[in-house]
């Protein structure tokens, strides 16, 4: 089967730094996605990861760990456009599907 | 930048209605998908297609049918709609050369009255 947790809900200061964590289970491996979601929106892409290790991309970084099953993306520097929900996602397979985690909402406070 | 398309954006519509959901990119993909989200809840997969002629059933069950006659092309149509079917449906393609990254139409809010 397959099942990706991510937590639920995160706050944190405008400025400051947040990683949210993802894990997953699945029957193959093909990517991990992290997505934003601003509320009633559109998805938008973020990061990719395939291999382990760290991705930057400006204030936002994505890291992999194939061996565990674990994720997490790491956002420097908080703005408060920066509150959004950010989903995990994982291809399984060779087929392109991606199976989203029920997303984590990040609330940032001034 | 990504270009794909949904209308409408918005539709508000009565018990027993049919109702098409039009999506389309011009980005020569050949996957499309249909993703069914609640407010506040996780996107599940419903229809998807890997190219002209080609369509599968989702992750979660619905009772939309989907169609694929043209690689630009994606409708959604459902045959009579319910208040069940009261969501946010969200279209996207994706394209192998970009390690299956998927792009999202801006969607279409649902309401079923």
């Amino acid at each position: 089967g397959q099942n990706i947790d991510q937590p639920t809900e995160m706050t944190a200061t405008e400025g400051a730094i947040v990683q949210i964590n993802c894990t997953y289970q699945t029957s193959g491996f093909n990517g991990l996605f992290w997505y934003q979601q601003h509320a009633g929106e559109a998805p938008t892409f973020l990061s990719y990861n395939v291999l382990d290790g760290l991705e930057e991309k400006g204030r936002f970084s994505s890291f992999l760990s194939r061996s565990k099953g674990y994720s997490y993306l790491l956002l420097k520097e908080l703005q408060m456009k920066d509150s959004a929900s950010y989903l995990c996602a994982v291809t399984s397979s060779n087929t392109g599907k991606l199976i989203f985690g029920q997303g984590t909402t990040l609330q940032v406070k001034p | 930048e990504a270009d794909i398309y949904q209308t409408p954006r918005y539709l508000v519509i009565g018990t027993g209605k049919k109702i098409t959901l039009e999506c389309s990119q011009t980005m020569g993909h050949d996957k499309m998908y249909w993703y069914q989200q609640d407010p506040g809840m996780e996107l599940h997969l419903i229809h998807y297609s890997y190219g002209v002629n080609s369509t599968e059933k989702g992750d979660l069950s619905s009772e939309s049918t989907v169609s694929r006659i043209r690689t630009e092309h994606f409708p959604l149509t459902l045959e009579s709609a319910r208040p069940s079917h009261t969501s946010q449906y969200l279209c996207a393609s994706s394209d192998p050369g970009t390690a299956y990254e998927q792009y999202f139409g801006p969607g279409t809010r649902l309401t079923v009255t």
